[in-house]
């Protein structure tokens, strides 16, 4: 099966900087995807990224795509202590696109 | 509508019981996922159903775990009997291929 692996696993900032994460991947894929989950919560969806995408935008997230690489990364702006969260990249287990594999996260700290 | 909706939020258990964790999706998706987290191998995918029929089921550690979809709004999964390394948050998805997956928040078992 397919997994990502985000880096670094925790990441501490300050409010107002940038904070970026990466993750990579092994196989082929149609759609790379990112995830926020807050402390005790289930996951929510931040947005998804085709294979045909080099780079999307959703506020003040900025992701990218490099197939080559198979690499992602997620950005997010003028970070908030809201943003604290744990942010999961999502890879389907086959180009049906039925399942997601997760990998293990990057645990965001934004201190006030 | 509500969102995926997951009971119980939180059940404690001793070990043997049999334990039922249930999940309503949201309506009109046409897959669902089971998924477990823990902080040692994060999320992994347990099984997955696309139009009530599973679809794939490697991911369920053992014949003690099982996992039915009666109808396309809602599904169980059962341990039977339960061991205290079952002890872990239990989530459950619905989507559609290639899309988002919309997570429930999830029912933290603990089995003593």
């Amino acid at each position: 099966s397919q997994q990502g692996e985000e880096d670094p696993q925790a990441l501490s900032i300050q409010e107002g900087e940038n904070a970026t994460m990466n993750c990579s991947y092994k196989t082929s894929i149609n759609n790379l995807q990112w995830y926020r989950q807050n402390s005790g919560r289930g996951l929510v969806h931040l947005i998804l990224i085709r294979s045909n995408e080099r780079e999307k935008h959703s506020g003040r997230l900025r992701v990218t795509l490099d197939t080559s690489k198979k690499s992602s990364s997620l950005l997010i702006t003028a970070s908030r202590a809201a943003d604290t969260a744990s942010y999961f990249c999502a890879t389907p287990t086959s180009n049906s696109g039925y399942a997601l594999n997760f990998g293990k996260g990057t645990s965001l700290l934004v201190t006030p | 509508d509500a969102g995926v909706i997951q009971s119980p939020r939180h059940e404690v258990t001793e070990m043997g019981q049999e334990v039922t964790l249930r999940c309503k999706p949201i309506s009109g998706h046409n897959s669902l996922f089971w998924y477990r987290q823990t902080m040692m191998r994060g999320l992994e995918l347990l099984i997955y159903f696309n139009n009530n029929v599973p679809i794939d089921d490697s991911g369920m550690p053992e014949d003690r775990f099982s996992a039915k979809m009666p109808n396309a709004s809602f599904s169980t999964l059962k341990i039977q009997p339960s061991e205290p390394r079952d002890s872990a948050v239990y989530f459950c998805a619905s989507g559609t291929a290639n899309t988002e997956a919309f997570f429930g928040q999830g029912t933290r078992l603990t089995v003593v």
